[in-house]
């Protein structure tokens, strides 16, 4: 079975602090996608990594960045939380075609305050 | 325009009926589409993947695809209260070897018994 895994399920940090949302794949999958989902606006893609050290931004990356130093783990970064950034966040993982289906981790909830 | 569009619902059957979900989509180069479900506070899990015009079924599920008139739908037979969720379309962007998904806001669906 495919895993995605997400470091928390549910975080709360202050205004301005430093986030940082680890997700982990066990499939050796090439793709790995940040999103977030908020009730009325569905699943927004944040960022997105085809590979090892590459990254591309996705529809509303401002205010995030990310890092993929191995294949396996790919994390989102808040650079200074800001309380719009309250949201379930979800990572998810592919394998490179695309007919593949994605994987999603299990969500981390995170509050703002 | 949104790039793929839901009715958001809820959408209410009785347990025993034929649920029947609906998704429009504007890019016509889209290749592959997919069919997620989505418990309240959980992650999208995938139901149903189909790529080629006309039917496609696994169990009581039957995905529809016409790209001619850019339509995505979903049928769950012998609808259980189980079964209600929310009901994500995905359409993917991506060119052959690249995978990005574009979501639908989700149709709640809900089965009374």
């Amino acid at each position: 079975d495919v895993k995605v895994t997400q470091s928390s399920r549910y975080l709360v940090k202050r205004t301005g602090e430093k986030v940082f949302l680890e997700c982990v794949q066990d499939m050796d999958h090439e793709n790995m996608f940040w999103y977030r989902q908020d009730p009325g606006l569905g699943l927004r893609l944040i960022y997105f990594s085809y590979d090892v050290k590459m990254k591309e931004k996705g529809d509303i990356p401002e205010g995030y960045s990310v890092s993929r130093e191995k294949k396996e783990r790919f994390s989102l970064i808040l650079e200074s939380a800001s309380t719009n950034q309250t949201s379930m966040y979800l990572c998810a993982s592919s394998p490179g075609d695309y007919k593949e289906t994605q994987y999603f981790g299990p969500g981390t909830r995170l509050l703002v305050l | 325009q949104k790039e793929v569009e839901q009715n958001s619902g809820p959408l209410s059957v009785p347990e025993g009926a034929i649920a029947s979900l609906n998704c429009t989509y504007s890019d016509r180069v889209s290749q592959s589409f997919f069919w997620y479900r989505q418990y309240s506070g959980k992650s999208p899990e995938l139901i149903m993947s189909i790529y080629s015009n006309g039917d496609k079924e696994d169990g009581r599920f039957t995905a529809q695809l016409n790209k001619a008139s850019q339509y995505v739908s979903l049928l769950i037979r012998d609808s259980q209260p189980s079964d209600s969720a929310t009901y994500l379309c995905a359409v993917n962007k991506g060119n052959t070897g690249f995978q990005k998904l574009v979501f639908g806001t989700g149709t709640r669906l809900l089965v009374s018994p």
